[in-house]
């Protein structure tokens, strides 16, 4: 079956734009995490839905990051007046169930270029 | 919060020799320690994972060791072949409450290299 999708794959934006990342989730799954890989690094947690709810928030690593599930879906991950700091690759994840025999499932993840 | 330290952070080994690459974890409620490969460009995928009332799982070249008390655990690769070079990730899940309901800490990597 289909995997977990994002798009756009690459993203190029000056500074201080604002961005919208999307992530497909595999059907059914009920987590979805997100994450952002800086070069180099591993992956660093942001946020985690549980179906629509955000129980989870405090990987954000400011105001200018916010993330939505309406409807405990897709996932939308929107970088406001983006920063050259923010230049990372954000991988989105998902998991169905929330018990503890869970395996994440990644996505190829968005590269974000700050210029 | 959580924090995962990763060595080494680069390996190098002749194919067919074994790997070893270790993790050690702070938070003693963490209970879900998963591996994950990244090649170049690609996501990361799970080779394998283990639970902390099992303190060692084997998947036919990797294996996988777990020490609560010392809060320490490894991956190790055996009879290595050329494709088995990637980054390798550790992981473990803080606060313990499952793999599934927690944001993963992951350590930093380890660019493991087979020399032919």
């Amino acid at each position: 079956g289909a995997g977990v999708s994002q798009s756009p794959r690459y993203k190029v934006a000056k500074r201080g734009q604002d961005v919208a990342l999307r992530c497909d989730p595999i059907s059914g799954h009920v987590s979805l995490f997100w994450y952002q890989q800086a070069l180099g690094q591993g992956p660093e947690f942001l946020t985690y839905f549980q179906n629509e709810a955000q129980l989870d928030k405090s990987g954000l690593p400011s105001d200018r990051f916010f993330a939505e599930r309406p409807e405990g879906s897709v996932s939308t991950l929107k970088i406001q007046r983006t920063q050259q700091e923010d230049s990372a690759v954000y991988l989105c994840a998902s998991s169905e169930w929330t018990s503890e025999d869970n395996e994440q499932f990644f996505g190829p993840g968005t590269r974000l270029t700050v210029l | 919060g959580e924090n995962v330290e990763q060595h080494p952070s680069t390996l190098s080994v002749q194919e067919g020799d074994s790997a070893v690459i270790k993790c050690t974890y702070s938070d003693s409620a963490s209970n879900y320690f998963p591996w994950y490969k990244q090649e170049l460009g690609k996501r990361p995928q799970l080779i394998i994972d283990i639970r902390s009332n099992v303190g060692e799982k084997k998947d036919q070249r990797i294996a996988v060791t777990l020490n609560k008390t010392a809060k320490h655990f490894s991956l190790h690769i055996t009879e290595t072949q050329p494709e088995d070079s990637a980054v390798y990730f550790c992981a473990a899940n803080p606060r313990g409450s499952g793999g599934g309901a927690d944001g993963l800490t992951f350590g930093k990597g380890t660019h493991l290299i087979i020399q032919p």
